[in-house]
């Protein structure tokens, strides 16, 4: 089956730039999405067909996908960007694949 | 504003059955594809069920199919998860959600306990 990584954890102080990475094998030939889920809260998706930003989603958060690692960058960090970030992807091999989460600190 | 409520959650018996369900409001529910996606802390997010919108086009998670039935009723704006067999693995936050290849909005979850 297929296995997408990432980072259990990742800190970064405020007003810099965290780099979150997702694994998987040749994973910039399928599409990655991102979400976002603060403590007690239910995902929020972020990002969408590797680079694209739903509605309300600020410009400081943003993707990439090639090779074998796609990678959601979020700008100018601040304290709500907190919480675990999931990345996923699908075909028609797979169905639907979630990573671990990256659980983000901002010290 | 988009709103979905699940609910139905609870102790299940090993063996046993729960249904859940979700209330959708603030978007065309009948013209949208659905999900139901489970949660816990070991295995993280899994998605386990998806109902087009008409309710003709069904896919599982091998891990439930055979087990679970997803359905919907579009005049009442509501989708379900019918859970047969639990497993003590089946304990999970489920949540349901929009979307096909990826979930455009979530509800806020209903928990299941799977425990004698």
């Amino acid at each position: 089956s297929y296995e997408l990584a990432q980072p259990p954890s990742l800190s970064v102080l405020p007003g810099q730039t965290a780099s979150l990475t997702c694994s998987g094998n040749r994973l910039g030939e399928k599409f990655v999405c991102w979400y976002q889920q603060r403590p007690g809260q239910s995902p929020v998706l972020i990002i969408y067909q590797d680079q694209k930003r739903p509605s309300g989603i600020p410009g400081r958060f943003s993707g990439s996908n090639s090779g074998d690692t796609a990678t959601l960058t979020i700008s100018e960090t601040q304290a709500l960007d907190e919480g675990v970030y999931y990345c996923q992807t699908w075909d028609s091999a797979t169905d639907v694949v979630f990573g671990g989460g990256t659980k983000l600190t901002v010290l | 504003e988009v709103q979905l409520v699940e609910s139905g959650g609870a102790l299940g018996q090993p063996g046993g059955s729960l249904r859940l369900s979700c209330a959708a409001s603030g978007f065309s529910f009948s013209t949208s594809e659905m999900n139901w996606v489970r949660q816990t802390p070991e295995k993280g997010l899994e998605w386990i069920a998806y109902i087009n919108s008409g309710g003709g086009n069904i896919h599982y998670a091998d891990s439930v199919k055979g087990r679970f039935t997803i359905s919907r009723d579009n005049a009442k704006n509501s989708l379900f998860l019918q859970m047969n067999s639990l497993r003590a693995e089946d304990t999970a936050t489920y949540y349901c959600a929009t979307g096909t290849n990826y979930f455009d909005y979530w509800g806020q979850g209903t928990r299941v306990t799977v425990s004698s």
